[in-house]
């Protein structure tokens, strides 16, 4: 499969709990970006991360990215019930403007 | 200013039928994506355009898929004699230019189901 790896395939929290999600991907990269899919229906795009960084914050989002491993994770921090959702990575076949997705983290916040 | 659109958000058809999914970019967006997502699913690339060209098909599963841009703008996805298998969401996503380094912003889906 091209796809990436989403893991954990779902995830449940407290609210105000933070949340990890993890994203392994195959090819080369120039950078990695996240998504967020709220009911099964169109993505978001949450935050962009380069090759040459290893850590980016957003508000509440740190990603972090290790090429060596082809890994980058996601970090909620400070939950919110708001944050339920499916949280995808995605990269591009480096040359290509092909996006291949994870296969994605159900993130289940509870009040 | 206006998202990206589709049409129709649900379509129903029997087996064997041709359809047609639409897609309406973000103005000025010369980049276009169209992708399948099938239930619980990750994203499965099928094709691209910039501007109306589609430099790369290989993601379209089979002959029966195809898509075409007109006027750098809306986007048509055809599937003819559906399958079962094709039962899926249809998104598609648009973006100011092709680059690993532009968002893409995605419509709110096209919810097929083949009897």
């Amino acid at each position: 499969s091209q796809q990436g790896e989403e893991d954990p395939q779902a995830l449940s929290i407290q609210e105000g709990e933070n949340a990890t999600m993890n994203c392994s991907y195959k090819t080369s990269i120039n950078n990695l970006q996240w998504y967020r899919q709220n009911s099964g229906r169109g993505l978001v795009h949450l935050i962009l991360i380069r090759s040459n960084e290893r850590e980016k914050h957003s508000g509440r989002l740190r990603v972090t990215l290790d090429t060596s491993k082809k890994s980058s994770s996601l970090l909620i921090t400070a939950s919110r019930a708001a944050d339920t959702a499916s949280y995808f990575c995605a990269t591009v076949f480096t040359g290509t403007y092909k996006y291949i997705f994870g296969t994605g983290t159900r993130l289940k916040v509870l009040a | 200013g206006a998202g990206v659109s589709q049409s129709p958000s649900n379509k129903v058809t029997e087996k064997g039928k041709d359809v047609e999914l639409r897609c309406d970019p973000i103005s000025g967006h010369t980049a276009l994506y169209w992708y399948r997502q099938s239930l619980g699913q990750g994203l499965e690339f099928l094709i691209y355009f910039q501007g109306n060209s589609a430099p790369d098909k290989s993601g379209l599963p089979s002959d029966r898929f195809s898509a075409e841009r007109t006027g750098g703008s809306v986007s048509t996805l055809t599937i003819q004699r559906t399958q079962q298998e094709d039962s899926a969401v249809y998104l598609c996503a648009s973006s100011r230019r092709t680059g690993e380094m532009y968002e893409q912003y995605f419509g709110p889906g096209t919810r097929l189901t083949v009897t």
